[in-house]
């Protein structure tokens, strides 16, 4: 099926472990995005990627890093999780940056909790 | 600073009932808005979108007014159903520089639509 796959789904660190949170899309888009949700928080953008080649801080970048492997794929990597990390992450890609007229398409999500 | 804002954290109406939900911006260099719905444990997926220069755009049961002088916009459910019950995001497109368009999200309001 066409979309955003994240993996993992779900998965609890201990705090200082490190990990790293796959995405691929198979649109063909050009941007790709990070974004985590905490309650009452809504969506806050961590890192995006406007085309193949390039990534920029969003709203909350640290504490986290991404790389952009190709044009299907971005992954974000927490090099030293801490409690406060504990969230949802949401991949996101679209045609063009910003996705105006027709948005973004979503993953799932990765449910990440630090102990 | 919150440049997107969803005040009401939840609504609840009746079905059949018209559902509406308001989001309020700052940055008047917005050009576009858009909702998104989001279920538990997945993805916001895209509702409707609106450019700054209309002031209605009608999807279906759905319409999004765009008031810019009171930088105000609203989605209008009409009418609502049960399935319909979920998080509605609010998000306006902003450019931080050249291409760089990315979305900044309000916090969500969790709709009911009540049998």
């Amino acid at each position: 099926n066409a979309g955003v796959t994240q993996t993992p789904k779900f998965q609890v660190l201990k705090t200082g472990q490190s990990m790293t949170l796959q995405c691929a899309q198979d649109m063909n888009h050009n941007s790709m995005y990070w974004y985590r949700q905490d309650p009452g928080m809504g969506l806050r953008l961590i890192y995006y990627s406007a085309s193949e080649g390039t990534t920029d801080k969003g709203e909350v970048p640290n504490g986290y890093n991404v790389s952009r492997l190709n044009k299907r794929e971005f992954s974000l990597r927490l090099e030293s999780a801490a409690p406060s990390q504990t969230s949802v992450y949401f991949c996101a890609s679209s045609e063009a940056a910003g996705g105006a007229s027709y948005g973004y398409t979503f993953g799932s999500g990765t449910r990440l909790t630090v102990v | 600073d919150q440049q997107v804002k969803q005040n009401s954290p939840s609504l609840s109406v009746q079905e059949g009932r018209i559902s509406i939900l308001n989001c309020d911006y700052t940055n008047s260099m917005f050009d576009y808005f858009l909702w998104y719905k989001k279920y538990p444990a997945e993805g916001p997926t895209f509702l409707i979108s609106i450019s700054s220069i209309k002031d209605k755009n009608e999807d279906g049961r759905f319409t999004v007014f765009l008031n810019k002088s009171a930088k105000h916009l609203s989605l209008h459910i009409v009418p609502s159903q049960p399935g319909d019950s979920a998080v509605y995001f609010c998000a306006a497109r902003g450019n931080s520089g050249g291409s760089n368009y990315k979305l900044t999200f309000g916090k969500g309001t969790l709709l009911t639509v009540n049998p």
